[in-house]
C-alpha cells in the first residue's frame, strides 16, 4: 500500500520569498516520488521526480525536492517565489499494485504569490 | 513534446445520459489512465489500459466504462450520467510500464451533469 500526505492545502508567499511545499508518504517499497504542476486551466505537468540516486533533485523553474528516507519526506522549495509560481502542486508516488505501475497522487496544494 | 489532446473542454449533459470523453496522444504511448478531480480529494484513478483492447481497473471504476480499439485513443464512458459524476476528468499517458515513468496529462474536460 501508499499514500501521500501533502500538508496545507493553501499556502502564501510572497514575492521573492521561501517556497517551501511539504509531502510525506508511505510506501511498501522504495518509492518511487514526484511532483507535478497544475497551472490554472490546463493539465499537470512534470516539475522533478525522485527514482534512485541523488537525494536532491532539481526542476524547472528552479524547483528542488530532497528525499529525505528517514523523515519519509520528499518537500518542495523554491528560493525566490515569482508571480508565475501561482498554481497547485502535486506530490505522487509510484509503486506497483497487481502488476501494474500504479501512481497515487495527494491532494494537492495551491500557491499563492502575493505581490 | 509530447501532447494529449481531449476533445471538449467544458461539457454539460442530463441525468441518465450516455457522456462519451476522448482523448488522443502523438506519441506512441503504451499507458493511457483516466482521473478524476475533485476538491479536496486530489486526482483518482478511474481506468488504465497498458496496451491496445486492454483495460484494468482503477481505484473509482463503478459508473465508468472506458475503450481502447486504438493505440493513441483512449475513451471514458459514462454509460447513465448520474450528478455524483460532476467533475474534472484529466487523461495520461506514459511511454511505458516502469515505477519512475513521467505521466503527461491533457488539459481537462469539466463535465456538469445536471
Amino acid at each position: 500500500a501508499q499514500s501521500v500526505t501533502q500538508l496545507g492545502s493553501h499556502v502564501s508567499v510572497s514575492e521573492g520569498a521561501l517556497v517551501l511545499l511539504r509531502c510525506n508518504y508511505s510506501s511498501s517499497v522504495p518509492p518511487y516520488l514526484f511532483w507535478y504542476v497544475q497551472y490554472p486551466n490546463q493539465g499537470l505537468q512534470l516539475l522533478l521526480k525522485y527514482t534512485t540516486g541523488a537525494t536532491l533533485v532539481k526542476g524547472i523553474n528552479g524547483f528542488e525536492a530532497e528525499f529525505k528516507k528517514s523523515e519519509t519526506s520528499f518537500h518542495l522549495t523554491k528560493p525566490s517565489a515569482h508571480m508565475s509560481d501561482a498554481a497547485e502542486y502535486f506530490c505522487a508516488v509510484s509503486g506497483v499494485s497487481g502488476g501494474y505501475q500504479k501512481v497515487t497522487f495527494g491532494t494537492g496544494t495551491k500557491l499563492q504569490v502575493i505581490p | 513534446d509530447v501532447k494529449v489532446t481531449q476533445s471538449s473542454r467544458y461539457l454539460v449533459k442530463r441525468t441518465g445520459e450516455k457522456v462519451f470523453l476522448e482523448c488522443v496522444q502523438d506519441m506512441d504511448h503504451e499507458n493511457m489512465f483516466w482521473y478524476r478531480q475533485d476538491p479536496g480529494l486530489g486526482l483518482r484513478l478511474i481506468y488504465f489500459s497498458y496496451d491496445v483492447k486492454m483495460k484494468e481497473k482503477g481505484d473509482i471504476p463503478e459508473g465508468y466504462s472506458v475503450s481502447r480499439e486504438k493505440k493513441e485513443r483512449f475513451s471514458l464512458i459514462l454509460e447513465s450520467a448520474s450528478t455524483n459524476q460532476t467533475s474534472m476528468y484529466l487523461c495520461a499517458s506514459s511511454f511505458r510500464q516502469g515505477r519512475g515513468e513521467t505521466q503527461y496529462f491533457g488539459p481537462g474536460t469539466r463535465l456538469l451533469v445536471l
